[in-house]
């Protein structure tokens, strides 16, 4: 199992430009998750998915689409970069059982700058 | 709605001490706790759980104990080694909401020999 895999590992944007973060996982897991990681900030919650073709908001979703075609994968798209959005950005993944959500498993992490 | 507040750090000891880190939640419905840690230059993994009132979850000599009375569930070490420095987040999910995680900011934990 590779777990939840993140590409690319870092990446340098112009303002105005779009790009789309990856992140896959082997799990089979149904639920998926996007944060982003700022100084003093702890961890936000962009979008999330309980399932292929649902989607929803988190706290900080303003700047960001995601999709979820498949149980695999859930790209995060900036679709016109700001500096704001310059951080570190984890994608996780967990599964639901009996009565409660189990851990998130987390990805190594995207480091995002925005010039 | 649902929220974490963890004690702010840094956090500063010496190889050995006690270490204790505080966090409580808000949350509706029925959380599950977790401690997760994050190591420089890493990502996030689980430290430790718990899923309902009164559960200890423990693992590589941390615990914690779900308090629904106090609504907390601080993280303890009897003696901190040089290796858990790291950032420490504590986290919830909401079960019958369905949510993600919620995160508190993090404290970060400093030991040195």
């Amino acid at each position: 199992n590779a777990g939840v895999t993140q590409t690319p590992k870092f990446q340098v944007l112009k303002t105005g430009q779009s790009m789309t973060l990856q992140c896959a996982q082997d799990m089979n897991h149904e639920y998926m998750s996007w944060y982003r990681q700022d100084p003093g900030m702890g961890l936000r919650l962009i979008h999330y998915s309980v399932g292929a073709g649902i989607t929803d908001q988190g706290e900080v979703p303003n700047g960001y689409n995601v999709s979820r075609s498949t149980t695999e994968d859930f790209p995060l798209r900036l679709l016109s970069a700001a500096p704001s959005q310059t951080s570190v950005y984890f994608c996780a993944s967990s599964y639901f059982s009996g009565s409660s959500y189990n851990e998130q498993f987390f990805g190594p992490g995207t480091r995002l700058t925005v010039l | 709605g649902n929220s974490v507040t963890q004690m702010e750090g840094p956090v500063t000891l010496s190889e050995e001490a006690f270490l204790t880190i505080n966090c409580t939640y808000t949350a509706t419905g029925y959380p599950s706790l977790f401690w997760y840690v994050q190591y420089p230059g890493e990502g996030l993994q689980l430290l430790l759980k718990a899923t309902k009132a009164d559960d200890k979850g423990s693992n590589k000599g941390f615990e914690a104990t779900y308090r629904k009375e106090t609504t907390s569930f601080h993280l303890e070490k009897g003696s901190v080694q040089v290796s858990d420095s790291a950032v420490y987040f504590c986290a919830l999910t909401d079960n019958q909401a369905g949510t993600a995680l919620i995160f508190g900011k993090g404290t970060t934990l400093s030991v040195s020999s």
